[in-house]
């Protein structure tokens, strides 16, 4: 089975502090993503990778950047954390090509920033 | 452009009732359309795909899903809810032809089900 993993499940931190969210996935997979989760607006694409230090902007980058050294592992970084960037946190992954909305996720992280 | 409209924020049914989680879509090409679930503090999990093949989709759990091209729905049944199926329903369409893209997975803003005893 794929497995997605997000090595923080709850954090808490203070705003203007710098934030690690880190997904790794065991599958081989090109595609990575990072979600945010809110409620009553669903899931909303921070960032996207389609190749190992490949990124695509999604619907709400600001405040946030993205790391793909190696091809399993997909950081997502809040250069100074703020209020409002409280939420949960989804990575997932696919393969290029095949079934473009068919993700893996991981369990989440869910960030509160203080 | 494409999007995905979920009906219902939330849906509550009594335990072995029929649930009915309805999700209308919009398109310019073929589209793929998925439901996904979320159990409280989980990431999220396939339960079925389309992707142009049989009209009628099953997936796990015993749910299912119609495509219905004229109505441009994709409703999610199951003919008798149980206590865990409660948890949030995601409906989702993909119509990214060829290359990978992943501002062209769009999804819908959840239906939170509920069972009752």
């Amino acid at each position: 089975d794929v497995k997605v993993t997000q090595s923080s499940r709850y954090l808490v931190k203070r705003t203007g502090e710098k934030v690690f969210l880190e997904c790794v996935q065991d599958m081989d997979h090109e595609n990575m993503f990072w979600y945010r989760q809110d409620p009553g607006l669903g899931l909303r694409l921070i960032y996207f990778s389609y190749d190992v230090k490949m990124k695509e902007k999604g619907d709400i980058p600001e405040g946030y950047s993205v790391s793909r050294e190696k091809k399993e592992r997909f950081s997502l970084i809040l250069e100074s954390a703020s209020t409002n960037q409280t939420s949960m946190y989804l990575c997932a992954s696919t393969l290029k090509f095949l079934n473009t909305g068919e993700l893996f996720f991981g369990e989440g992280s869910r960030l509160t920033v203080l | 452009a494409q999007s995905v409209t979920q009906l219902d924020s939330h849906v509550s049914v009594s335990e072995g009732t029929p649930v009915l989680l309805r999700c209308n879509y919009s398109s310019s090409y073929s589209p793929s359309l998925f439901w996904y679930v979320q159990h409280p503090n989980k990431g999220l999990q396939l339960l079925l795909k389309y992707t142009s093949a049989a009209t009628l989709v099953k997936g796990i759990n015993g749910f299912e899903a119609e495509f219905k091209k004229s109505e441009t729905s994709f409703h999610l049944t199951k003919p008798s809810a149980h206590m865990s199926d409660a948890a949030e329903y995601f409906c989702v369409v993909s119509d990214a032809p060829g290359y990978s893209s992943a501002s062209k997975i769009i999804f819908g803003s959840g239906t939170r089900l509920s069972i009752r005893p």
